[in-house]
């Protein structure tokens, strides 16, 4: 069964930077785009970053954009969040997830995910 | 950004009834709606995408319907293993959106 494992999480300061990873036990990651997705503490799912099989195409949500980056090495069947400048707000559980592609179509939902890495962003 | 609204937000049931929870999109989203179920301590867990199509190895009892901006999911003849959290997404335009949850409560 495939299997997504985040590392990286801990407790950082505010403005602190932080990476996080996610190796993909499975053979498909390089067919798949892949994202990260977070959870507040207390609160809803909120889509992260996009990134396409190649890494030719990324997206972030505004809240995070210009401060987070991801990117994926295929080679090692992993993916990466590298996160700068953070914030409070940006505290959350972070979910590696495998988009699906069905027949060659992308449908931008989340089939695979993984247990999470908790962020904590506090001074 | 479409904005996902569920209802209601807490739903207490018994066993064996069926339920119906509700998402409501601020825009017509198509049939480009997916629905997860997330259990304490667990990641969540996809069920339904293109508004009715069950994931691989989601039980039948799993059902989704709708279009457009009004979509519902419902689970016949609830088991004890169904008490979670479930949330719709769109998946029609970026930045993809998640309604807050309805969660499903024993009675």
């Amino acid at each position: 069964q495939m299997q997504l494992v985040e590392s990286g999480g801990g407790l950082v300061k505010p403005g602190g930077s932080l990476t996080l990873s996610c190796a993909d036990s499975g053979f498909t990651f390089s067919d798949h785009y892949m994202s990260w997705i977070r959870q507040a503490p207390g609160k809803g799912l909120e889509w992260v970053s996009y990134i396409s099989t190649s890494s030719s195409f990324t997206t972030s949500a505004d809240s995070v954009k210009g401060r987070f980056t991801v990117s994926r090495d295929n080679a090692k069947r992993s993916l990466y969040l590298r996160m700068n400048s953070l914030r409070v707000e940006d505290t959350g559980v972070y979910f590696c997830v495998k988009v699906m592609r069905q027949f060659g179509v992308i449908i931008p939902v989340a089939m695979d995910w993984g247990q999470g890495t908790l962020v904590t962003v506090s001074s | 950004e479409i904005v996902m609204t569920q209802s209601p937000g807490t739903l207490s049931v018994s066993p064996g009834e069926r339920v119906t929870l509700s998402c409501r999109a601020s825009q017509s989203v198509g049939s480009h709606l997916a629905w997860y179920q997330r259990k304490p301590g667990q990641a969540p867990r996809l069920l339904i995408y293109g508004a009715s199509t069950r994931a691989t190895g989601i039980p039948a009892r799993f059902s989704g319907s709708g279009s457009g901006t009004e979509f519902t999911l419902t689970v016949s003849a609830l088991q004890s293993e169904d008490f979670a959290v479930y949330y719709c997404q769109q998946y029609d335009k970026w930045l993809y959106t998640f309604g807050q949850g309805t969660k499903l409560q024993i009675k």
